[in-house]
């Protein structure tokens, strides 16, 4: 079956420093993949998303790349601020069900 | 715009009694989907509907759970009766459009405590 597989967390980094938190995934055919945001007493945002392999979708600074080759769809942004702090899931859409990474805390030191 | 909602946010039960989740989704939106989210872990779908239809509640464990969407509107889930391992945030997202792409809107949840 689908399944996501992201790094563990915490990562915690100083603000400013460069971010990146792994996510791979297992699946039939070519999903949709999506990284959600799950900020302190809120509920999961969606905050990009890529649809075919070599896109990149971007959103608050954020990046990722859909690569069919490594399976993989890693998160990354340039410089990290202390309102980056939360949780961040890895997702895939197949067969019309979303399934989601086991999610990675971050923190960000001021 | 409003967005999804739920109540209540917080519930604490004994073991063995029934508790109701409530969710109000985007005005609008035909989809609505129940998610557990166990503590460290992403949610897990338990059930999908499409208007009033259950399409697939293939993970909702029917012994103890049940859910409803009466008028293809808001929608309860229902636990009878709790288990200790059904504590978890219980969240509800909806979405306008089933299928590839489409952006599911999630609410702010409900945490249950089974005691």
């Amino acid at each position: 079956g689908n399944s996501v597989t992201q790094m563990e967390g915490p990562v915690t980094l100083s603000e400013e420093a460069f971010l990146t938190i792994n996510c791979t995934y297992t699946a039939t055919g070519y999903p949709s993949l999506f990284w959600y945001v799950q900020y302190p007493g809120e509920g999961l945002q969606l905050l990009l998303k890529a649809t075919k392999a070599d896109d990149k979708g971007s959103n608050k600074g954020f990046e990722a790349t859909y690569r069919k080759e490594t399976t993989s769809f890693h998160l990354e942004k340039g410089s990290v601020q202390v309102s980056d702090s939360a949780v961040y899931f890895c997702a895939l859409l197949g067969g019309n069900k979303l399934v989601f990474g086991a999610g990675t805390i971050l923190r960000v030191k001021s | 715009e409003a967005g999804v909602v739920q109540s209540p946010r917080y519930k604490i039960i004994e073991k063995k009694q029934p508790v109701a989740f409530w969710c109000n989704p985007i005005s609008g939106h035909n989809t609505l989907y129940w998610y557990r989210q166990n503590l460290g872990q992403g949610p897990e779908l338990l059930i999908r509907y499409e208007n009033e239809e259950a399409v697939d509640d293939s993970q909702l464990p029917k012994d103890r759970f049940s859910a409803e969407r009466l008028k293809g509107v808001d929608s309860t889930l229902k636990i009878q009766p709790a288990e200790l391992g059904d504590s978890a945030v219980y969240l509800c997202a909806s979405s306008s459009v089933a299928g590839a792409h489409n952006e599911q809107f999630f609410g702010p949840g409900t945490r249950l405590t089974v005691l």
